[in-house]
């Protein structure tokens, strides 16, 4: 079974304070989803990335792949109180046909105070 | 399109009792996935499914059944609940396999006393 180590477990910050969150493992993925999960609801796809290096940005979100696809972060800036909720990054098995399982790391949550 | 959704939204067990999750998707999705989560933990994959009459495995299967007999519906089946089986149970669908969007339902909320 993969795994996938996601750190800070908790992340209290002030409105417009930069974090990153890290997703790390000792196995290989074939791409890797963030998602950002809000009380009571689920799951919400925010970005793939595919390629190793892979960088990809969504407004104040930046996204990294490793070079040798076994981790990935996810950095805030300027974060605002309407960013707070649950981050998870999850992995595809890069051996073989995943047929679309994910391996979940247990999640970052993050508070943001005005 | 109301995506994906779930029923019940809560629901309180007794040991031993049985149940099914219901889950169905109107965006004629081909793969269909049943996880849970458990509190300060991330989703594990319960079963899956790649269509209509196909459906196998995950990482946690044991005390669960799934079916697929049509692409809309994908029910899950909690045989002998335990206490262990207290948790967020979500219901997700995607057209193709990764890295195609998985799209979540509101989740299931079961508790077994």
């Amino acid at each position: 079974t993969q795994l996938l180590e996601q750190s800070p477990q908790f992340l209290s910050i002030q409105e417009g304070e930069n974090l990153t969150v890290y997703c790390n493992s000792s196995s290989v993925f074939s791409s890797l989803q963030w998602y950002r999960q809000e009380p009571g609801e689920g799951p919400v796809l925010l970005v793939t990335v595919v390629t190793g290096g892979e960088v990809k940005k969504l407004k104040r979100l930046t996204f990294q792949f490793g070079d040798a696809r076994k981790d990935s972060s996810l950095h805030i800036t300027a974060a605002q109180p309407g960013d707070t909720g649950l981050y998870l990054c999850a992995g595809e098995d890069a051996g073989g046909t995943s047929y679309g399982k994910l391996t979940f790391g247990q999640g970052t949550i993050l508070t943001v105070h005005p | 399109n109301a995506g994906v959704t779930q029923t019940p939204k809560f629901r309180i067990l007794k040991i031993g009792q049985s149940m099914t999750l219901q889950c169905a998707q109107d965006m004629n999705h081909n793969y269909m996935y049943w996880y849970r989560q458990d509190p300060g933990m991330g989703l594990k994959l319960i079963y899956y499914s790649v269509g209509a009459g196909i459906t196998d495995k995950g990482e946690v299967p044991n005390g669960y059944n799934v079916s697929r007999s049509t692409t809309e519906y994908f029910p899950l089946r909690l045989e002998l609940a335990a206490p262990s089986q207290t948790s967020v149970y979500f219901c997700a669908s995607s057209y193709e396999s990764l890295p195609d969007t998985q799209y979540f339902g509101p989740g299931t909320r079961l508790t077994v006393l």
